[in-house]
């Protein structure tokens, strides 16, 4: 298994401003996904993170909006750039899956832009 | 498109009765499907995945391809059942697809 430190747990952010979220785990890992979990709508995958390469982004979400380091196989950040009230939500940080694990969340950063 | 449904967002049942969560999903190829429970402030975590077949916390569910579904089910429902249920489905890239969830309350 995997634990998961994410934060913040929450914030409330002006619009115009950046937010970085930071993800920890206890364990060396070869791939972190950051979801993104709009207000009733389902997670939404926005880019896989590897160590040592640059991030992989899903259709709709872009580096510069979602910038995302990977410094080291435990660490990982997420940035929301330039923040607007539709980037309200809840963000998550994820390990895993591969063919024999499942994957494991953080416990999620909800994000209140104002 | 490869999509995952869940058509209620809501289920409501009573201590006792049987439970049936429904999720349909859509997917050109040979997917490997998941359920993820999300307990009250409690991070999402794994239910039960359709390869392993076993049965957890009473609940199982059926890989049906002919009618690409996935449906949770509990023969009886107990209230610690209560929390949000997500059907996901894994593609070749080890990358989830979720539904939207569905909220399951077990009334006393």
């Amino acid at each position: 298994s995997a634990v998961i430190s994410q934060k913040p747990s929450r914030d409330i952010c002006q619009r115009g401003t950046s937010l970085t979220i930071q993800c920890q785990v206890d364990s060396q890992v070869t791939m972190m996904f950051w979801y993104r979990q709009q207000p009733g709508q389902s997670l939404t995958l926005i880019a896989t993170a590897n160590q040592g390469s640059e991030a992989t982004y899903e259709s709709g979400f872009v580096i510069d909006k979602f910038p995302i380091s990977r410094p080291n196989l435990t660490f990982s950040t997420l940035t929301v750039s330039n923040m607007s009230p539709e980037d309200s939500s809840i963000y998550l940080c994820s390990v895993g899956p591969d063919r024999n694990t499942e994957a494991f969340f953080g416990q999620g950063t909800r994000l209140t832009v104002v | 498109a490869q999509r995952v449904t869940q058509p209620e967002k809501l289920l409501s049942v009573f201590k006792g009765a049987p439970v049936e969560l429904k999720c349909n999903y859509s997917y050109s190829g040979s997917p490997e499907l998941f359920w993820y429970v999300q307990y009250s402030r409690q991070r999402l975590q794994l239910l039960l995945r359709h390869i392993s077949r076993e049965s957890i916390k009473g609940f199982t569910a059926d890989l049906n391809k002919g009618e690409t579904s996935f449906h949770l089910k509990k023969p009886f429902a107990q209230e610690e059942d209560s929390a949000m249920y997500y059907c996901a489905l894994m593609g070749g890239t080890y990358k989830y697809i979720f539904g939207t969830g569905t909220r399951l309350k077990v009334l006393a």
